[in-house]
């Protein structure tokens, strides 16, 4: 069965300063993965995607992910956080021939000045 | 814009009651989902529906039901609430083969 794995509870950063947040996934084949973010208050938003090809892909807001499949990761980064993005990361991997996605647990961002 | 509309963001209800969480999207989305949030855990999938009347069980469907009898709606029913459903519900849909999910504002539920 496919499972996520975010090894980060929680993490602060300074505002201006860089950004990695750790997501590994347990699936056989090659998986998609996703990362989404979570405000407060807010539903679900997708920031990005990986389905094949470019393993450094491009998301919203100014983040990037790269797929590792060596190290089974799709660590999510961003070089320059701003306070707005003080949310919870959801990692996510789906499964071919079945639609159902797997969340990890969650990452919550804090941004000090 | 999509928008996946849950019908309350706030619930409070007696163990024992019969409680129907409502979801409703506007894209003529094959897929529709419930998750439940609860701290530490991440989202969880209880149902998922693929096309109307069709459910397919998620990871922790015990305790709780589903029904589609249109495309756009997908309600959750819980037949009997109980302290320990207390948790964030979160409704979702999209088309198939992963593309993107859009999930509504949730409802938190609160049984007492």
């Amino acid at each position: 069965a496919q499972s996520v794995t975010q090894p980060d509870i929680h993490i602060t950063v300074s505002e201006g300063a860089s950004l990695e947040l750790r997501c590994n996934y347990s699936y056989g084949a090659t998986p998609y993965l996703f990362w989404y973010v979570q405000s407060p208050g807010q539903g679900l938003q997708l920031l990005l995607k990986y389905f094949s090809g470019d393993t450094l892909v491009q998301g919203i807001k100014g983040f990037e992910a790269e797929f590792k499949r060596s190290q089974s990761s799709f660590n999510l980064r961003k070089p320059s956080v701003h306070w707005s993005d003080a949310a919870e990361y959801f990692c996510a991997v789906g499964a071919v021939g079945n639609e159902k996605l797997t969340f990890g647990t969650g990452t919550r961002l804090t941004i000090i000045p | 814009d999509v928008k996946v509309t849950q019908s309350s963001r706030y619930l409070v209800k007696r163990t024992g009651e019969k409680v129907f969480l409502e979801c409703v999207q506007d894209m003529d989305h094959e897929n529709m989902f419930w998750y439940r949030q609860d701290p530490g855990l991440g989202l969880r999938l209880i149902y998922f529906s693929y096309d109307v009347k069709m459910k397919e069980k998620g990871d922790i469907p015990e305790g709780y039901s589903v029904s589609r009898e249109k495309k756009e709606r997908f309600s959750l029913i819980l037949e009997s609430a109980s302290t320990n459903q207390t948790s964030m519900y979160l409704c979702a849909s999209s088309l198939p083969h992963f593309s993107e999910a859009f999930f509504g504002q949730g409802t938190r539920l609160t049984v007492v």
